[in-house]
């Protein structure tokens, strides 16, 4: 049974620090993995996509990378800043279903 | 913003009653979904649809249906609610033709569902 684990839990940073928020898995069977960000009490807004043939994806100041054969990927955050505070989620493709991780929620300070 | 909309947003209602919530979409994705979120579990898929009146069961249907009579609706219904059914949940979308495996999914605002 797939599983997904993201690490740390939570993390505080000052602002201006570039952050790394890991995402593992289990099962390397995978068709793509995605990024997204909740705000307390919104829904979830997509960050990134990474098909499984693929090494990384960037989009403004996110980078994120996929290491199918090792299950893990990372999501890079450049020069973070207060309005990033949210909680991040990697969820995976797997046969038929997206499986989420429960995230890492991220306050960046002033 | 992908053109997701939810409604009731926020439902507080008795156990035993039947509750409906609805999915509207604007982008003529062909994939829908359904998740309950809850603390200590994560996302779950409770229900997907693929193409009008086709739809599949998720990781935790029990005590849920869905329908979908249009492209554009996807309706969830829980017959007869539980308290432990008490949850935020949140509707996707996904691909506007092909392989669902393919695509983002584009989530809805969310309704947040109380079972007294």
């Amino acid at each position: 049974k797939q599983e997904v684990t993201q690490i740390p839990a939570a993390l505080s940073v000052p602002e201006g620090e570039n952050l790394v928020l890991n995402c593992s898995f289990t099962d390397s069977a995978i068709y793509n993995l995605q990024w997204f960000r909740q705000d307390p009490g919104k829904g979830l807004t997509s960050l990134l996509l990474i098909q499984s043939s693929q090494r990384e994806q960037t989009s403004g100041r996110l980078n994120a990378s996929l290491d199918k054969s090792s299950g893990r990927s990372t999501l890079y955050i450049a020069a973070s800043q207060p309005g990033d505070s949210a909680t991040y989620l990697c969820a995976v493709f797997d046969t038929d279903k997206l499986i989420f991780g429960t995230g890492t929620r991220l306050q960046v300070f002033p | 913003d992908a053109g997701i909309t939810q409604s009731p947003r926020h439902k507080v209602t008795e156990t035993g009653t039947p509750v409906t919530l609805r999915c509207h979409q604007t982008e003529n994705h062909r994939y829908m979904y359904w998740y309950r979120q809850d603390p200590g579990h994560g996302l779950r898929l409770i229900h997907y649809s693929y193409g009008v009146k086709d739809t599949d069961k998720g990781e935790v249907s029990d005590g849920y249906s869905v329908s979908r009579s249009k492209t554009e609706d996807f309706l969830l219904t829980l017959e007869s609610a539980t308290s432990s059914q008490t949850s935020v949940y949140f509707c996707a979308i996904s691909g506007p033709t092909g392989l669902r495996s393919s695509y983002e999914q584009y989530f809805g605002p969310g309704t947040r569902l109380t079972v007294t």
